[in-house]
């Protein structure tokens, strides 16, 4: 987990602003997740990475857009679009491992950063 | 898609007691199951996983089943103690799209 990074810690935004929150791992990890988290509520996947330069959308990703332009670096921007962005986002890592049963990785949870909107 | 159900959302034990926590899911495909304990304001923690090839996997007080037929498996946590109060969440996942779905989380509270 020490190796997930996540900046920062709180978040305030104005009505109408992009906000960017950042993830770094140095995990060597391939894959890398962004979740979203409301009180007393499990986590939504919003954006997930497979490898650089490529990204899907997951459950929740209106309002939402990523980049994967190196291993080590998944940034989120909370858009203007999103009418509803306060929450504790999460980003996530995990090293594909190989077996018999396919692919199935574990992932790893970075410290979150709680985006309030004023 | 798949679909992971948890209960019960609240529990509360005595210290000491057992506490068991249980998960449904519905895509027979999926094939690793996480446990994941969150503290107030605090990241998920991985705290046991099992594979589909094994129906129980133990650490110290902490244990999962895994009963594939029914599509259900279950934290298991003995000896009790107040720090294991918490958030508790499962996940399901079908390994080669690497999506989790994760259960809406149990809230265990462990009184002294």
């Amino acid at each position: 987990d020490g190796g997930i990074t996540q900046s920062p810690k709180y978040l305030f935004r104005k009505e109408g602003q992009n906000v960017t929150l950042s993830c770094e791992q140095n995990l060597n990890h391939d894959a890398m997740y962004w979740y979203r988290q409301d009180p007393g509520q499990g986590l939504r996947l919003i954006y997930y990475s497979q490898i650089v330069n490529d990204f899907q959308k997951g459950d929740i990703a209106e309002g939402y857009s990523v980049s994967r332009e190196k291993k080590e670096s998944f940034p989120l921007t909370v858009t203007s679009a999103q009418k509803n962005p306060t929450a504790f986002y999460l980003c996530a890592s995990s090293s594909r491992r190989s077996g018999r049963l396919g692919n199935t990785d574990t992932q790893y949870f970075g410290p979150g950063t709680r985006l309030t909107v004023l | 898609g798949e679909n992971v159900e948890q209960h019960p959302s609240t529990l509360s034990v005595q210290e000491g007691d057992s506490a068991v926590i249980k998960c449904t899911y519905s895509d027979s495909a999926s094939n690793y199951f996480p446990w994941y304990k969150q503290e107030l304001g605090k990241r998920p923690q991985l705290i046991i996983d099992i594979r589909s090839n094994v129906g129980e996997k133990k650490d110290q007080r902490i244990a999962v089943t895994l009963n594939k037929t029914a599509k259900h498996f279950s934290l298991h946590i003995t000896e009790t103690q107040p720090e294991d109060s918490a958030v508790y969440f499962c996940a399901a996942s079908i390994g080669n799209f690497n999506k989790f779905y994760f259960g809406s989380g149990t809230k265990l509270n462990v009184k002294p």
